[in-house]
């Protein structure tokens, strides 16, 4: 079947503008995870959800960043008043299962995401 | 707090050369190590976890508590192990990923 899928794949906006990010996990993982990738940093973690909650939101890197899932499946990544230090790449992954259960992650192709 | 060290950012070696990607980590519970892989223009993937014991692609990796490593060794690199290497540490809700290593196999 298909693998995790994100949307846009590039998506360049300008400074103070909001971007919409997409993925769709794939069928039946109940876990979901967004990740942002820069260079020289790594990935980092952003927040997990299980199911439709955020039992974890830690990594979310200030209050311009917000995420939500609905029906289990398809999330969304918002950022609002895009800075240029968001440029990055987005990723999304889902898991069969949550917390403590080691099950592995399916990662996304991730969205390009630069700020002018 | 956990956290995951990968020193070396890039690693350059001949083909047929052994590799050993470096990985240390820090974490007070009893760890569950990943390696992941990413080759150009290809997205994320699992390439090994410490609790299956497996070699995947010749790669091998063994957990040392005392050293509280990971590394990631191959006897004999190939121009295809070309990419970046990431060490994982799963924590109660996700990983903490190293910064990643790049590995370049020259001809």
């Amino acid at each position: 079947g298909a693998g995790v899928s994100q949307s846009p794949s590039n998506k360049v906006t300008e400074k103070g503008k909001d971007v919409e990010l997409r993925c769709d996990p794939i069928s039946g993982h109940t876990a979901l995870y967004w990740y942002r990738q820069s260079l020289g940093q790594g990935l980092e973690f952003l927040i997990y959800f299980q199911g439709n909650s955020a039992p974890d939101k830690s990594g979310l890197p200030s209050d311009r960043f917000s995420a939500e899932r609905t029906g289990g499946s398809v999330s969304t990544l918002t950022i609002q008043r895009t800075q240029q230090e968001d440029s990055a790449v987005y990723l999304c992954a889902s898991s069969l299962g949550g917390a403590g259960n080691y099950n592995e992650q399916f990662f996304g192709p991730g969205t390009r995401l630069t700020v002018l | 707090a956990q956290r995951v060290t990968q020193p070396e950012k890039l690693l350059s070696v001949f083909k047929g050369a052994p590799v050993e990607l470096k990985c240390n980590y820090s974490y007070s519970g009893s760890p569950e190590l990943f390696w992941y892989v990413q080759y150009s223009r290809q997205r994320l993937q699992l390439l090994l976890r410490h609790i299956s014991r497996e070699s995947i692609k010749g790669f091998t990796a063994d957990l040392n508590k005392g050293e509280t490593s990971f590394h990631l060794k191959k006897p004999f690199a190939q121009e295809e192990d070309s990419a970046m290497y990431y060490c994982a540490l799963q924590g109660y809700s996700t990983l903490t990923f190293g910064k990643g290593t790049m590995l370049l196999v020259s001809p």
